[in-house]
């Protein structure tokens, strides 16, 4: 069974750069996508952005040019930067294996993000 | 556009049915996926594809689509089963490649 757990800073300044990592126990980070999602208090879900085991990236377009998630399959891991933070990145990022695209009999495409990872509170101060 | 609907907050008698909905243009290429999530964990996969659930997730939980709405149903609903549901959806219209519905609070009474 696939588990995720992650880690990183929990404490940062405004402008300064939020890094997550994640290791995958249990299989390889082949045939799935990486990712990492975000709940700000109170809040719903965010989608950040995900990356392939081969480092093929996509990202959420309000995120673009902040965001950066890259893989290290030597150490079955992959990770997450957020450069010039601001006190409106506050929120709990989870990261989460994402499947391939499945085809439905009705021809619709489906994907599914399991397992996640624990959590980790990240909090921005001025 | 980008976007899934879901009704904030349902209530439900225990042991009764509920059914939540979720709405958006993606679900027309996409079937979603459902999550439960209780407070202070993680979310959890509870339904994704036609009606399939992860090991672990009971049969008490399944799912219909139609056009551009998509449906959670909780039958003979638990205690256990109050926690805020997400869909989610991958989404082709250029602007948002993956995306979550806003989430339904579910009370059971």
């Amino acid at each position: 069974q696939v588990q995720l757990q992650q880690w990183g800073a929990g404490l940062l300044k405004s402008a300064e750069t939020l890094s997550l990592t994640c290791t995958v126990y249990g299989g390889s980070l082949s045939d799935y996508y990486w990712t990492w999602i975000r709940q700000p208090p109170g809040k719903g879900l965010e989608w950040l952005g995900e990356s392939s085991h081969s480092g093929v990236t996509d990202y959420n377009p309000s995120l673009k040019t902040r965001v950066t998630i890259s893989v290290d399959k030597s150490k079955n891991q992959f990770s997450l930067r957020l450069t010039s933070v601001t006190a409106a990145d506050t929120a709990v990022y989870y990261c989460a294996r994402t499947s391939k695209t499945a085809i439905a009999a009705d021809g619709k495409g489906v994907v599914w993000l399991d397992p996640w990872g624990q959590g980790s509170l990240v909090t921005v101060s001025s | 556009s980008s976007e899934l609907t879901q009704d904030p907050v349902l209530s439900v008698a225990l042991g009764q049915t509920i059914r939540i909905t979720c709405q958006g243009d993606s679900l027309r290429s996409y079937r979603a996926s459902w999550y439960q999530q209780k407070p202070g964990q993680a979310p959890v996969l509870v339904l994704y594809g036609e009606n399939n659930r992860p090991s672990g997730i009971p049969d008490r939980f399944s799912g219909s689509t139609s056009a551009s709405t998509t449906s959670l149903t909780i039958t003979a609903t638990q205690a256990e089963d109050e926690a805020v549901y997400y869909c989610a959806s991958r989404d082709n219209s250029g602007n948002h490649p993956y995306v979550f519905g806003s989430g339904t609070k579910v009370t059971v009474l």
